[in-house]
């Protein structure tokens, strides 16, 4: 079947930090992939998203890249400010319109 | 543009009580979906309408859960009786038909707690 797991949380990160979040799928065929960003008190925004292997997608600073070879879809940000702060979600979407969502990893970022 | 709108914010029942839950997709948006957060786990698909039709309700998880889009505009999804499992964060989501049916808005979700 299809699903999505991703790294545990919380990740509590100094501001100018490097983060990766990373997140590994499991789908028949040629899924997309995305990232969602939830900020307090908001609902889902999409953050970036990649149709195809090899596929970079990049947003605000983050880059998530579409590794076929080792199903991943890890998530990236060279530098994290405090507004980053937020929980992040990794999904994929097969044929038909649902999303697959991982648990979420909670991100703080400090002053 | 207005976003995704849910109402209420957060819901407060008592087992066996009788909650509706509504989504006010974006205007223009044919397709709407329901998703639920049980804490600390995934958001899982429940249902996506079409228009006023019901295209995929695979995941919805009992008969206790009633989900409507009358006039294809916006949902309701009714939980009753509400058992203490049902508690967890509902979200909607709309997109358009068309190319650009790849990415769904979101709302902000309903917190609902069954006591």
């Amino acid at each position: 079947g299809n699903s999505v797991t991703q790294m545990e949380g919380p990740v509590t990160l100094s501001e100018e930090a490097f983060l990766t979040i990373n997140c590994t799928y499991t789908a028949t065929g040629y899924p997309s992939l995305f990232w969602y960003v939830q900020y307090p008190g908001e609902g889902l925004q999409l953050l970036l998203k990649a149709t195809k292997a090899d596929d970079k997608g990049s947003n605000k600073g983050f880059e998530a890249t579409y590794r076929k070879e080792t199903t991943s879809f890890h998530l990236e940000k060279g530098s994290v400010q405090v507004s980053d702060s937020a929980v992040y979600f990794c999904a994929l979407r097969r044929t038909g319109n649902q999303f697959y969502f991982g648990t979420g990893t909670s991100l703080t970022v400090i002053p | 543009e207005a976003g995704v709108t849910q109402f209420p914010s957060h819901s407060v029942i008592e087992k066996g009580q009788t909650v509706t839950l509504r989504c006010d997709p974006i205007s223009g948006h044919d397709n709407l979906y329901w998703y639920r957060r049980v804490m600390g786990k995934e958001i899982k698909f429940l249902l996506h309408f079409v228009k006023e039709s019901k295209q995929d309700e695979s995941g919805m998880p009992n008969n206790r859960f009633l989900a409507e889009r009358t006039g294809g505009t916006y949902s309701t999804l009714k939980v009753q009786p509400a058992e203490l499992e049902d508690s967890g964060v509902y979200f909607c989501a709309s997109s358009p038909s068309g190319g650009q049916k790849d990415t769904q808005y979101f709302g902000p979700g309903t917190r609902l707690t069954v006591l």
